[in-house]
């Protein structure tokens, strides 16, 4: 099956600084969908990416999907406490329904 | 999006023993997933709940194990049968909404098995 190589694992940032993070795969994606999860919650949704070279913003978070479509990014920018939590980059499994998922960027950042 | 409540938030079981958790929509949705987060690991789909018929399975999953139920469009249950510690993890209920890609999810049951 498909897999996304999400990297890297964990970051730990001062805050203020700002983050990127990537995800990778060897096949092909139509949809990249980037997800914060924070302790003892379910993920949210962030950035949904549907054309490959698409750049996308919600706030300080900018997604790209990028042009080969077999990667994207995530960068946040001037992190605040508050962004702390897991992210996560999915995409559409193909030829099934459902999601699949990489393994996580764990954001810490350090007063 | 979708309001997606799941219940119970957590529970705490003995070994052998089974819980229902439910997931409840606050508009009809297309599809509805379950899927399972091992400690400290990503998201793993276990099956789609099918809106009266049987689920679909995800390979290493099995209906004796995890049996679903979808009765209608907004509500959903997962079991967790014959449970061992090994099926410690947080079990997510998710929704996509009409033609969309995007899934949104329940906050999740955080399962203990003792």
């Amino acid at each position: 099956g498909q897999q996304l190589n999400q990297s890297p694992q964990s970051m730990f940032i001062q805050e203020g600084e700002d983050v990127s993070m990537n995800c990778t795969s060897s096949s092909i994606f139509n949809t990249w969908l980037w997800y914060k999860q924070e302790p003892g919650e379910g993920p949210v949704l962030l950035i949904a990416l549907y054309k490959a070279g698409e750049l996308t913003s919600n706030g300080r978070l900018t997604a790209q999907f990028g042009i080969t479509r077999k990667d994207s990014f995530l960068n946040i920018s001037a992190s605040i406490p508050s962004d702390v939590g897991i992210y996560f980059c999915a995409g559409p499994r193909g030829g099934a329904d459902g999601l699949t998922f990489g393994k996580g960027t764990h954001l810490i950042i350090q007063p | 999006s979708a309001v997606i409540s799941q219940k119970p938030s957590r529970d705490i079981c003995q070994r052998g023993t089974s819980l229902t958790i439910q997931c409840q929509v606050d508009s009809q949705v297309t599809m509805m997933f379950w899927y399972r987060q091992q400690p400290g690991q990503s998201l793993t789909l276990i099956a789609t709940a099918n809106q009266g018929s049987e689920a679909t399975y995800e390979s290493g999953f099995v209906i004796d194990k995890f049996p679903i139920s979808r009765p209608n469009l907004t509500f959903s249950t997962l079991t967790v049968s014959n449970m061992s510690p090994e099926d410690s993890s947080i079990y997510l209920c998710s929704v996509v909404t009409g033609g969309h890609t995007e899934a949104f999810f329940g906050q999740g049951t955080r399962l203990t098995v003792v």
